[in-house]
């Protein structure tokens, strides 16, 4: 059973756009939402991440907006760039170092 | 990557052979991972340490097993690969595992199972 459910599965945008990936999750127990970026033949790192006190998070050109009442978490990636172009996963966890669970990921593809 | 190795980082094999993924890291961190990758799956965590000789399974443990020896080397096995093994695999790294410390992932490897 997927902990954590991602959509879109792929995402192409126009440069200069806005990307949004959206995630949601079940478990209650979950009180850190971190977002990884993977390029192609590369391993995902974290790009931003959000403790479930706060509506909103913004770095940059990065925005992880959180409805805690809804369990649903989503990225913004304003005007967005062909360098942005990657797979995105959102995660969830709790303490414990087994309780680290991610989405099924979104190929981004921004397009000149 | 955090400095995480991984090697090899492609190997092809066929059913029923053992196979050994190794990690090495460079940082000292306490805390060790294999993660697969498999599309429409995410990652999934495998086994992790918390320290030398200390391990213990994670949500998809069945036909692997691990052993860390030294802080700085994670090894994985496959006692007898299976196709439904064939994935890319990935080492990740953390200080603790108090659920906001990061994880840091190493390059991954490719692995095919004939």
């Amino acid at each position: 059973q997927q902990q954590v459910k991602q959509s879109p599965q792929s995402l192409i945008v126009q440069k200069g756009g806005i990307s949004i990936i959206n995630c949601a999750y079940e478990n209650t127990a979950f009180d850190y939402f971190p977002w990884y970026q993977q390029f192609p033949g590369k391993g995902p790192a974290l790009l931003i991440a959000i403790r479930p006190d706060v509506s909103e998070k913004k770095e940059g050109r990065f925005t992880i907006s959180f409805n805690k009442s809804a369990k649903q978490f989503s990225l913004h990636i304003m005007d967005s760039q062909p360098g942005d172009s990657a797979t995105y996963f959102c995660a969830a966890s709790g303490s414990g170092a087994n309780n680290l669970f991610f989405g099924t990921g979104t190929r981004l593809t921004v397009i000149p | 990557d955090a400095g995480i190795t991984q090697s090899p980082r492609h190997k092809v094999t066929e059913t029923g052979t053992p196979v050994t993924l190794r990690c090495h890291q460079t940082e000292n961190h306490r805390y060790m991972y294999w993660y697969r990758q498999d599309p429409g799956h995410g990652l999934r965590l495998i086994h992790y340490s918390y320290g030398v000789k200390d391990t213990d399974k994670g949500e998809v443990s069945d036909g692997y097993s691990v052993s860390r020896s030294k802080t700085e080397d994670f090894l994985l096995t496959l006692e007898s690969a299976t196709s439904s093994q064939t994935s890319v695999y990935f080492c990740a790294i953390s200080e603790s595992a108090t659920g906001t410390d990061t994880q840091y992932f190493g390059p991954g490897t490719r692995l095919t199972v004939l």
